[in-house]
């Protein structure tokens, strides 16, 4: 079956850091790229970034550069995002969503189920 | 950097009606514009891409036109499983991907 499972739901106090990953299954996890996307509570989605799962290079959005680590761990086919120095307004559900397409005609076709990270001292 | 808007940001409708909803890019994006359907406490879907493409499994009542800096999707005959929020999405500026703010359908 063609998914991605994300870990589960985060409490983290402001100053920490978490790592979220999301598991692919059912594909070459190499032959597509993956997205991170944010939804902070009640708002629309915000795209962070990509990496590349061939290369490992990742691409990050303006306003994620330096908390934001995108990463692979290519032998279990898992992306992860990791988010240092937590701020409360890093509360939110992130994404992982798989890139399909060619030259600029991509689109996400496969999300996983989101991951809720709350930051609460 | 390419915004997206979207209009009207809400809307109210009834089972069986027409609803559209359109989507302006700050510049032109040729076609590469995808339209993704979220339910509440789930993820997004994707319904079209480049415009006027349905994915597989979705039903032919949505359709997307448009090209250039003005989309129009389409619900041409609304369902009790089509109130949701609907986002566009810009795939021009690759590897920067931008997505609209979103346009929530309520049953009216």
């Amino acid at each position: 079956q063609v998914q991605l499972v994300q870990s589960g739901s985060e409490l983290k106090k402001p100053g920490a850091s978490v790592k979220v990953s999301c598991k692919a299954s059912g594909y070459t996890f190499t032959s597509y790229a993956m997205n991170w996307v944010r939804q902070a509570p009640g708002q629309g989605l915000e795209w962070m970034g990509w990496i590349n799962t061939n290369t490992g290079n990742p691409t990050y959005a303006q306003g994620f550069t330096g908390r934001f680590v995108f990463s692979l761990d290519t032998s279990v086919s898992t992306a992860y995002l990791q988010i240092s120095s937590l701020k409360a307004e890093d509360t939110a559900v992130y994404y992982c969503a798989r890139n399909e397409g060619y030259d600029s005609w991509w689109y996400f076709d496969l999300w996983g189920r989101g991951t809720l990270v709350t930051v609460s001292s | 950097d390419i915004q997206m808007t979207q209009s009207p940001s809400s809307l109210s409708a009834s089972v069986g009606d027409r609803v559209t909803i359109t989507c302006r890019a700050s510049q032109s994006i040729s076609r590469y514009l995808n339209w993704y359907q979220q339910k509440p406490g789930k993820a997004p879907k994707l319904l079209m891409y480049a415009a006027s493409s349905l994915q597989s499994g979705v039903p032919s009542r949505f359709s997307g036109s448009g090209s250039g800096t003005d989309f129009t999707f389409t619900i041409s005959s609304l369902q009790p499983e089509d109130f949701a929020t609907y986002y566009c999405q810009q795939s021009y500026s690759t590897p920067w991907f931008t997505f609209g703010p979103g346009t929530k359908v309520d049953i009216k």
